[in-house]
Formats: structure tokens, sequence, C-alpha cells
């Protein structure tokens, strides 16, 4: 049972427009988000996260917006660039178990120059 | 620090071995998590340690499948014997306390023939 979806395995976006992944998830548990980005041949690296108690967080490029009502949440970047071009995986954590995460499949994104 | 370390980087071997894949963990950080990337499951998450105590296991596919953390610096997931599903690239990350980011190796990806 995957408690954590990414429905896009894949999405292409023109440099210098915006890229939009999204993430649903289940458990209403669940009250941390994370943001995961993924080069070929390295492990995933930390990108954003946010709290259930807030519906946006920004850093530089990055923004993630989680609407939890909507068991839902989305990261963008903006403008995108050609070294964004990787995999995104979105995790999610709950305060019962707070040490361990809950990752979707990922999302391929392309950025076309 | 040099990171999470994971070797060897790249395993081939034949059905019916064993495989062992090692990992290093960041100094300091008290938890480990091995985990797997397959195309359909995302990043699942095999097994955690806590101060090199295994706290939850339920990820592990089979018996086959065994994970250890001897001590605070190396842990290993072993797969006896090993079967062509068990293709896929195997992850160890690496977190100080609960609620932090988890910092992940680079990987070992695993081609059973």
């Amino acid at each position: 049972d995957q408690q954590v979806k990414q429905n896009s395995p894949s999405l292409s976006v023109q440099e210098g427009r915006i890229s939009i992944l999204n993430c649903d998830y289940t458990n209403s548990m669940f009250d941390y988000f994370l943001w995961y980005k993924k080069y070929p041949a390295e492990g995933p690296t930390f990108l954003i996260s946010i709290s259930s108690i807030k519906d946006k967080n920004e850093d530089g490029r990055f923004t993630v917006f989680l609407n939890k009502s909507a068991k839902h949440l989305s990261l963008h970047i903006v403008p995108s660039q050609p070294g964004d071009s990787a995999v995104y995986f979105c995790a999610a954590r709950s305060p019962r178990i707070n040490e361990k995460l809950t990752f979707g499949t990922g999302t391929r994104l392309t950025i076309i120059p | 620090d040099a990171g999470v370390i994971q070797s060897p980087r790249h395993e081939v071997t034949e059905m019916g071995q064993e495989v062992t894949l090692r990992c290093k963990p960041i100094s300091g950080h008290d938890y480990l998590f091995w985990y797997r990337q397959t195309m359909m499951r995302g990043l699942e998450l095999l097994i955690y340690f806590n101060n090199n105590v295994p706290i939850d296991d339920s990820g592990m596919p089979e018996d086959r499948f065994s994970a250890k953390m001897p001590n605070a610096s190396f842990s290993t997931l072993k797969i006896q014997p090993s079967e062509p599903r068990d293709s896929a690239v195997y992850f160890c990350a690496s977190q100080r306390q609960p609620n932090t980011e988890a910092f992940f190796g680079q990987g070992t990806r695993l081609t059973v023939v």
C-alpha cells in the first residue's frame, strides 16, 4: 500500500518556465514532508521540507505548497534550469515514528534547453 | 566529513550466490537506514537501526535478506541466496536524530543474473 504517491513518473519543462511536481499522501498522521532530488549514479539529497503547521515554504527558486485537506503537496521550481533535471522524491514522516521517512516513487524532471 | 560511504558501487552476481552490501554512516549519526530503489515502488525502506539496534525490519522482503550493524560505523545488508528479482539499487542513509534530514550514500547497483 503506497502511502505516498507521485502519479507522474516523468515531466518535461522548457528552461525558464515553472516546473510543478505533485505528491499525494493517504496517511493523515503525516505531519512533516520533504523533497529529495536525485541525480543519476548518486544518492538522493535533501532539497526542501515543510511542516504541517504551514502551507508554504520557500527557498530560493524552490517552493513547497501543502494542502492538508486534500492531502496534497507540490514542489514549484521557478525558473527551471537545466541543472534541475533529476528525479524528485516526495517523502513524509509521522510524529509517531518521527525518524522514519516514507517515500514516493519519484518523478523524473527533464528541463529542455 | 566524507558522507555516507557504500561499497561496492556495482555488483553483478549469479543467481544463488551470496551478496553483501556495506555501509559506513556519517560519524555521530544515531540512525542508519537501508533502502531499495525500484521503478515500481520507488525508495522502499527495508530496515533501520538506532544506536546499532534494529528497530524496524518489516520492509525486509524475505528471510533471504538480513542486516547487521556490529558497531556505530559499519553496517551490512546480506542477500543469501540472491535472485534476479533482487536486482535494484540499494541505498544506505544515516541521520543524526529524529526529525532531521537523512543523508544518503551513492548506492550499490546490484544485478543478479
